[in-house]
């Protein structure tokens, strides 16, 4: 159980399109989602958190209008990285949290976005 | 704020020797700890997590981790290493009221044959 899923695992991407990250968490509702990115061999920076039905929370730092989340449904987040450009190029996972298991998330097995 | 520092950004250990892997944190309040792995271009698994019940968490794979409080350490060891423990290893700190996680700066480990 616990299952988060991420799609695509991978996408390259032309400067200036922008780019659709889905995150689904497969058995279980996700009250609460989290969106990261992860630059090689470093640590992973949460972006921001979203919960379903309302705005996401922003880390300082991240651009909103850059980075839009929507949180829709109980069981879908989606990341769109607008204008995207080769800095944007990283690593993306998103984790799942369920009311019920309120210490824990559950991480998806990440995107690789490329920018050319 | 909560933070948390990992000791050693790589680790080299033998097939078979001790694996240990030092974290402390800090934190105001009472935290709940947690140790992931994550192979290669793959997200985050839960190795073990402390919930301020028992101090010494049993994990899969055959790791576990000793919360210290006076120590304000998270440790995790794994008596003999395996040839599939080579990964990047991130200890992240939460508090028990939040849902944020802090991650550490991960280690990485090198399991030599």
């Amino acid at each position: 159980g616990a299952v988060v899923s991420q799609h695509p695992s991978w996408v390259i991407c032309k400067s200036g399109t922008s780019v659709k990250i889905e995150c689904r968490s497969l058995d279980f509702q996700a009250t609460t989602m989290f969106w990261y990115r992860q630059f090689p061999k470093q640590s992973l920076m949460l972006m921001a958190t979203s919960n379903e039905g309302s705005k996401a929370t922003y880390e300082q730092g991240v651009e909103k209008d850059k980075f839009l989340i929507n949180h829709a449904s109980l069981t879908l987040s989606t990341l769109t990285v607008t204008s995207a450009h080769p800095e944007d190029s990283s690593f993306y996972i998103c984790s799942a949290s369920a009311s019920a298991t309120y210490n824990e998330q559950f991480f998806g097995p990440g995107t690789r976005l490329t920018v050319l | 704020a909560q933070s948390v520092t990992q000791l050693g950004s790589h680790v080299s250990v033998s097939e078979g020797a001790l694996v240990l892997l030092r974290c402390n944190y800090s934190s105001s309040v009472p935290p709940y700890l947690f140790w992931y792995v994550q192979y290669p271009n793959q997200g985050l698994q839960l190795l073990l997590k402390y919930t301020s019940a028992a101090t010494l968490v049993k994990g899969i794979n055959g790791f576990e981790a000793e919360f210290k409080k006076s120590e304000t350490s998270f440790h995790l060891t794994k008596p003999s290493a395996h040839m599939s423990d080579a990964a990047e290893y991130f200890c992240a700190v939460k508090k028990a009221a939040g849902n944020k996680l802090t991650f550490g700066g991960g280690t990485r480990v090198l399991v030599k044959p």
